[in-house]
């Protein structure tokens, strides 16, 4: 079963730091694009970064470009997701989603983690 | 950055009625757009990828179409467990980009 686990997530003060993670199963981690995509409370979906199987490849929405930085571990089958400066406005459930070819990196995403909470608030 | 918009912004039907729903591109994507379903509570679901192709073990009853910066998910017949939020996405460039969703809720 293609499984994606995320962790880290918690209640910080602006200005912190917080490092999320995602470890996947059931299929060939090393082989696929990955992304992360937040949902503020109540709010819809807003991508926040992607990278290529070999890290090549590395973007990021103009919000948090700067103070975000993903990577990945593909012989620990893990992404992360290094966040720096946090701001109230990054206060969202992050899932993991994995890009559902191998062929290029910005695509679909098939597969979603279940989230991990990050909640910015003094 | 591509802007899509979604229309209505809420649906309110009755089990067993058909809905059409609406995405917009603010500049040519060309099939390069899917549909996502999001229940309460869960993560979304991958339905539709390039414009009209069903994802893995998505039911007949649900298409889509399109292409350039109009396109329309349509649900034949509602199921109780269709009910809720239908977001469209883009993949044409860098960044990835969402619409706001459609929430089809009970009439």
């Amino acid at each position: 079963e293609v499984q994606l686990v995320e962790s880290g997530g918690g209640l910080v003060q602006p200005g912190t730091s917080l490092r999320l993670s995602c470890t996947a199963s059931g299929f060939a981690f090393e082989d696929y694009g990955m992304h992360w995509v937040r949902q503020a409370p109540g709010k819809g979906l807003e991508w926040v970064s992607g990278i290529s199987w070999t890290s090549a490849t590395i973007a990021y929405v103009d919000s948090v470009k700067g103070r975000f930085t993903v990577s990945r571990d593909n012989a620990k089958n893990s992404l992360y997701l290094q966040m720096n400066n946090l701001r109230a406005d990054d206060t969202a459930l992050y899932y993991c989603a994995k890009s559902d070819t191998t062929v290029r990196t910005l695509s679909w995403f098939d597969t979603w983690g279940q989230g991990t909470l990050v909640t910015v608030s003094s | 950055e591509i802007v899509l918009t979604q229309s209505p912004a809420t649906l309110s039907l009755s089990p067993g009625e058909g809905a059409t729903l609406s995405c917009r591109a603010s500049q040519s994507v060309s099939d390069y757009l899917a549909w996502y379903q999001q229940i309460p509570g869960q993560a979304p679901r991958l339905l539709i990828y390039d414009a009209s192709n069903r994802a893995t073990g998505i039911p007949p009853r649900f298409s889509g179409s399109g292409s350039g910066t109009d396109f329309t998910l349509t649900i034949s017949r509602l199921e109780p467990e269709d009910f809720a939020v239908y977001y469209c996405q883009q993949r044409s460039t860098w960044p990835a980009t969402f619409g706001p969703g459609t929430k089809v809720d009970i009439k």
